[in-house]
C-alpha cells in the first residue's frame, strides 16, 4: 500500500531559526514529490516539486531534497519568519494510469517571535 | 495565483438542510478533487473526477455525492446535512499527466448545528 510518513507532527521554533521537516514515502512507481504549504484556513500552495532524478532545488528560503534510493525528501527552512507558520504537506504523485496521489499527514510549524 | 473557486466560503446550517458546496476552475483541467479535512488534521479525498460524467468516491467514505456535467465545474451536495458533516472541504484540479501539481481552492468551512 502506497503511504506517505511525515515527521515531525509538529513543530516549535524560534523566528530566524531554521528547521528540517521530513517525508518518508513507500509509493511505488514513483513520479514526483511535491512540498506544499497550507496557512491556516486556506487551501495549500505548492512549494517546490522534486523529480526522480534531482537531489536538491530551492524556493527562495525554503530548500528541498530527495533520495530516491532511500526514498526519502526533507524541506529545509532557513532563517525562519513569522509567515512561515502553517502546515507543510508532502505529496508523492505515482507513475500509474491516473498518477495516484498520497498524502503525508503534513507538519504544523509554529514560528514564535 | 490559482484560477479555482469555491462558493460559499462559510455556511452555517440546520440538521437535515439539503447542502451545495461549489467549486469552478478556469484553468481547463480535466482532473477535479473534493478533499476534507478537520481543523489541524490530515486531508481525506472524498471524491474525485477525471472528466466530463466521469465520477468515482475516494479513500474516505462520504455521504454527499457530486456530478461533473462541465469540465469547469464540481459541485458537491448533501442531501441532508448532520453535525458529523460539520468539516472544511477544499477542491482541487490539475492537468491530466504533466507535473500533476494541484491548485486549491480557498475552502468551504461548513458547521452543521
Amino acid at each position: 500500500k502506497n503511504q506517505v510518513e511525515q515527521s515531525p507532527q509538529s513543530l516549535i521554533i524560534l523566528e530566524g531559526k531554521n528547521c528540517t521537516l521530513q517525508c518518508n514515502y513507500t509509493v511505488s512507481p514513483f513520479s514526483n514529490l511535491r512540498w506544499y504549504k497550507q496557512d491556516t484556513g486556506r487551501g495549500p500552495v505548492s512549494l517546490t516539486i522534486m523529480t526522480f532524478s534531482e537531489n536538491t532545488k530551492s524556493n527562495g528560503r525554503y530548500t528541498a531534497t530527495l533520495d530516491a534510493d532511500t526514498k526519502q525528501s526533507s524541506l529545509h527552512i532557513t532563517a525562519s519568519q513569522l509567515s512561515d507558520s502553517a502546515s507543510y504537506i508532502c505529496v508523492v504523485s505515482a507513475k500509474n494510469a491516473g498518477n495516484m496521489l498520497t498524502f503525508g499527514g503534513g507538519t504544523r510549524l509554529m514560528v514564535k517571535p | 495565483e490559482a484560477d479555482i473557486y469555491q462558493t460559499p466560503r462559510y455556511l452555517v446550517i440546520g440538521t437535515g438542510k439539503k447542502i451545495t458546496l461549489e467549486c469552478s476552475q478556469t484553468m481547463g483541467h480535466d482532473k477535479m478533487y473534493w478533499y476534507q479535512q478537520d481543523p489541524g488534521m490530515e486531508l481525506h479525498l472524498i471524491h474525485y473526477s477525471y472528466g466530463v460524467n466521469s465520477t468515482e468516491k475516494g479513500d474516505l467514505s462520504s455521504e454527499s455525492t457530486v456530478s461533473r456535467i462541465r469540465t469547469e465545474h464540481f459541485p458537491l451536495t448533501l442531501e441532508s446535512a448532520r453535525p458529523s458533516h460539520t468539516s472544511q472541504y477544499l477542491c482541487a484540479s490539475r492537468l491530466q499527466g504533466g507535473t500533476g501539481e494541484l491548485f486549491f481552492g480557498e475552502g468551504s468551512r461548513l458547521t452543521v448545528l
